[in-house]
């Protein structure tokens, strides 16, 4: 089976400073990881992957995130934060060695990003 | 930006009435999926399909239904909205032929049932 968790409920930073929103996967086989933004009463925004390849994967609006196979995870991260990067961002995996009606995307339970001045 | 549409964006309606959720995409996409999310809370895969003719339950369980009788749509239907279906519904589409490709999501449809 596959999975993802996002530790963190909230993740408060001030304006200018680093951010970073962690992310943990479990697959059997080797992970698609994906990160999305949701902007409220909005669908979800796609932001970057990994599928194979270079570890650091950047994306749109300055955010990337670095794959770590060792520790399992895909933490996504954007050098200085801005107010309107105040979302809820939600990582998921899909596991390569699920096909069929398995290959499925599995979604974390979200994490809220508050940027403050 | 992807070319997946949502109608309507949102319905508030009364106990007991058929409702449908309209999705449509342009980009010929095989795959495509309804999620349901409660606000500010994790998605849940309640119906997808992947292809004409094809649908499946998908992770919880729900009294909605679907169909996909052409490629571009995938309309959702409550034949008795009750209070407890109150939340957003997202559609979602990708490309069948790679587990690597990317989901894209509409807009969302928000549905209160008084």
């Amino acid at each position: 089976a596959q999975s993802v968790a996002q530790p963190e409920d909230q993740v408060n930073v001030a304006e200018g400073n680093p951010l970073t929103v962690k992310c943990t996967y479990s697959v059997s086989g080797n992970p698609y990881l994906f990160w999305y933004v949701q902007y409220p009463n909005r669908g979800l925004q796609f932001l970057l992957k990994y599928i194979t390849g270079d570890n650091l994967v950047k994306g749109s609006y300055g955010f990337e995130a670095e794959f770590n196979k060792s520790q399992t995870s895909f933490h996504l991260k954007k050098p200085s934060a801005l107010v309107s990067d105040s979302a809820l961002y939600f990582c998921a995996v899909r596991d390569s060695a699920l096909t069929g009606g398995g290959n499925k995307l599995t979604f974390g339970t979200g994490t809220q990003l508050k940027v403050e001045l | 930006e992807a070319d997946i549409y949502q109608t309507p964006r949102y319905l508030v309606i009364g106990t007991g009435k058929k409702i449908t959720l309209e999705c449509s995409q342009t980009m010929g996409h095989d795959k495509m999926y309804w999620y349901q999310q409660d606000p500010g809370m994790e998605l849940h895969l309640i119906h997808y399909s992947y292809g004409v003719n094809s649908t499946e339950k998908g992770d919880l369980s729900s009294e909605s239904t679907v169909s996909r009788i052409r490629t571009e749509h995938f309309p959702l239907t409550l034949e008795s909205a009750r209070p407890s279906h109150t939340s957003q519904y997202l559609c979602a589409s990708s490309p069948r032929d790679n587990s690597g490709n990317t989901i894209y999501f509409g807009e969302g449809s928000w549905l209160t049932v008084v």
